[in-house]
């Protein structure tokens, strides 16, 4: 049972375009929300988070959406750089669990000069 | 400061060995976390320790087993290696205080890659 669903493997933008990575769950219980990035042969690194109280978030480039009605959260890149080139995890957790991370499946993307 | 240390980086083992992992966390952080990842699976939460105590466990066989020091390292046992147990594995540390939940970062080591063959 997947509680965290990234449905697209992946993801091509052009330089400067804005890149829109999704994710949805089904957990009525999920109240924090997270993304990673990972870069090949190294650790997964901590973007931006949000608390099921707000509905958006914003640090520089990268703004994050919640929905709770839909369960829906999506990571908004603006605008789209090479380096951003990696795979996004998003991530959920709930205040009885500690400090366990439910992780999707990861959107691989891909940004052409 | 110093991050996230996983050792061995790479190891290959055969089917029925048992395999040990070990992680260092951040220095001053007391909650450490296991997850795998496998292709197409994400990243999949196998056990979190604090203070030497498993404070949450994955959905895993017990086959995978950890336990966590004094000085907050961790490591990770497998034994009776099947072959889906190749994966890489990540272990994350945060300063998580008792009790509480994990509402900021987790620091992730570049893991451990597991072949089994």
């Amino acid at each position: 049972d997947q509680q965290v669903k990234q449905n697209s493997p992946s993801l091509s933008v052009q330089e400067g375009r804005i890149s829109i990575l999704n994710c949805d769950y089904t957990n009525s219980m999920f109240d924090y929300f997270l993304w990673y990035k990972k870069y090949p042969a190294e650790g997964p690194t901590f973007l931006i988070s949000i608390s099921s109280i707000k509905d958006k978030n914003e640090d520089g480039r990268f703004t994050v959406f919640l929905n709770k009605s839909a369960k829906h959260l999506s990571l908004h890149i603006v605008p789209s750089q090479p380096g951003d080139s990696a795979v996004y995890f998003c991530a959920a957790s709930a205040d009885n669990q500690g400090g366990k991370l439910i992780f999707g499946q990861g959107t691989e993307l891909s940004v052409k000069p | 400061k110093a991050g996230v240390t996983q050792t061995p980086r790479y190891l290959i083992k055969t089917r029925g060995q048992q395999v040990t992992l070990s992680c260092s966390p951040i220095s001053g952080h007391r909650s450490v976390s296991w997850y795998q990842q496998t292709p197409g699976q994400g990243l999949q939460f196998l056990f979190e320790y604090f203070s030497e105590t498993q404070r949450n466990k994955g959905n895993f066989p017990g086959r995978f087993s950890g336990r966590q020091f004094s000085n907050s390292r961790s490591e990770m046992n497998v034994s009776t290696l099947e072959l889906g147990d190749s994966a890489l594995y990540l272990c994350a540390s945060s300063y998580r205080t008792s009790g509480g939940r994990n509402t900021g970062e987790l620091f992730f080591g570049e893991g451990s890659r597991l072949t089994v063959l």
